[in-house]
């Protein structure tokens, strides 16, 4: 069981550059979710995907912001263009449905921009 | 939609039972209460969920009284390896009918020798 898996683990770019985190859910689960974690804020969902339909995205802070889900094994999280203030650890996670399932989180992305 | 609170910190020595309680006033009837586990430099980890009374695993346990609007979990002998951050969450389901995720900012627990 390889459990959820993101990409890259660490991301260092520059301010205004575009990033693209990956992150591929546990086989079989049809709900994921990507959050962000800061020292500020702590953990915030992001956005949430059912069966590859994004369903709340309201935790996107702008419009520089995006997610995909293209097909079940697969999602980015895309930030064009990046700030400095965008720099946290980034989480993928999924679970068998969007209510009370236990959510299976993947081990981060790490990113800073300067 | 229910928010929760914690307590920042806690200290305890190992072999001791460990306490954590979360207050979440606004929970609603089909909320579910789940606690999870963070290392340093690792996603959170599923440790125990419940929806009323106590729940009881190999690892912990979860009290939650009648009015809901509190849990505890407890954490019986605790070992340095427990050392960790904490978090309550409660998923709500916000009136659009999608669901609201609302970690609080975690307990972080040291163990101390």
């Amino acid at each position: 069981d390889a459990g959820v898996i993101q990409s890259p683990r660490h991301e260092v770019t520059e301010m205004g550059q575009e990033v693209t985190l990956r992150c591929k859910p546990i086989s079989g689960h049809n709900s994921l979710f990507w959050y962000r974690q800061t020292m500020m804020r702590g953990l915030e969902l992001l956005i949430y995907f059912n069966n590859n339909v994004p369903i709340d995205d309201s935790g996107m802070p702008e419009d520089r912001f995006s997610a995909k889900m293209p097909n079940a094994s697969f999602s980015t999280l895309k930030i064009q263009p990046s700030e400095p203030r965008d720099s946290a650890v980034y989480f993928c996670a999924s679970s068998t449905g969007d209510s009370q399932e236990t959510q299976y989180f993947g081990p981060g992305t790490r990113l800073l921009v300067l | 939609l229910a928010k929760t609170t914690q307590p920042i910190s806690m200290d305890s020595y190992e072999g001791q039972e460990v306490n954590i309680t979360c207050s979440h006033n606004n929970i609603a009837t089909n909320d579910y209460i789940t606690w999870y586990q963070q290392f340093p430099s690792q996603g959170p980890r599923f440790i125990i969920q419940g929806y009323k009374t106590k729940v009881t695993n190999e690892v912990a346990s979860l009290f939650i009284p009648a009015d809901r609007k509190s849990s505890t979990l407890s954490l019986p002998r605790v070992s340095l390896s427990d050392t960790a951050v904490y978090y309550c969450l409660v998923g709500s389901r916000s009136t659009s009918g999608t669901y609201k995720y609302i970690f609080g900012t975690g307990t972080r627990l040291k163990v101390l020798a």
